[in-house]
């Protein structure tokens, strides 16, 4: 079946221009997660949702970043005013989330984003 | 969250067992240990999960300690597809829904020698 998909799958912006990054979970999972990886580092958590409504935004490094996901499915990791340390891969999950014990998440193939 | 020590990296000869451990020691008794992977390329994929008892599925198996206090990843036969970084977890245990992000430490990198 389909995994979780993310576009576009490379980005090369401009500083201070605004980027747009989409995931697209599997169908059904409740829980979607946003995770940035920088090269030879694990992923770091920067938010996650519940259906539609944001749990945990407390891993946001500042207020360019935002996200959302407006029907409980696809949602959008906007960064505003784009800056160079902002260059990494950006990944989504999803998980079916509910009482389910294990709570796997399956991940997407990421988003590269480049800031020159 | 309580944290997890691994070996920075590890190497195994193809077609031989891997065993890679994993220390928390402040592990509490509501936090399940996770395992994922990734791949080069990829990103992170499940392995497996246990809470007290030892576990096996398709993948690999878990071996947990009597004072849960470490744990062995298990990869019964290494093959060169293998080779990946390897993240233990710990996630805390949730009846009332989503379990929340998971938190990646550096994980083990294993290298699969042909």
């Amino acid at each position: 079946g389909a995994g979780v998909s993310q576009s576009p799958r490379y980005k090369v912006t401009k500083r201070g221009q605004d980027v747009a990054l989409r995931c697209d979970p599997i169908s059904g999972h409740v829980s979607l997660y946003w995770y940035r990886q920088a090269l030879g580092q694990g992923p770091e958590f920067l938010t996650y949702f519940n259906y539609e409504a944001q749990q945990d935004k407390s891993g946001l490094p500042n207020d360019r970043f935002s996200a959302e996901r407006p029907e409980g499915s696809i949602s959008t990791l906007t960064i505003q005013r784009t800056e160079q340390r902002d260059s990494a891969m950006y990944r989504c999950a999803s998980s079916l989330g509910g009482a389910a014990q294990g709570d796997t998440q399956y991940f997407g193939p990421g988003t590269r984003l480049t800031v020159l | 969250d309580a944290k997890t020590t691994q070996p920075n990296s590890m190497e195994s000869n193809e077609e031989e067992p891997v065993h890679l451990p994993c220390n928390h020691s402040t592990i509490s008794g509501t936090d399940y240990i996770h395992w994922y992977r990734q791949l080069p390329s990829q990103g992170p994929e499940y392995v497996i999960h246990g809470l007290t008892s030892n576990v096996n599925n398709r993948m690999a198996s878990l071996a947990i300690a009597e004072d849960r206090k470490s744990s062995t990843l298990i990869l019964h036969r290494a093959t060169l597809r293998d080779a990946a970084v390897y993240y233990c977890i710990l996630r805390e245990r949730n009846y009332g829904g989503s379990q929340g992000n998971l938190i990646f430490g550096k994980g083990t990198k294993l290298s699969v020698k042909p």
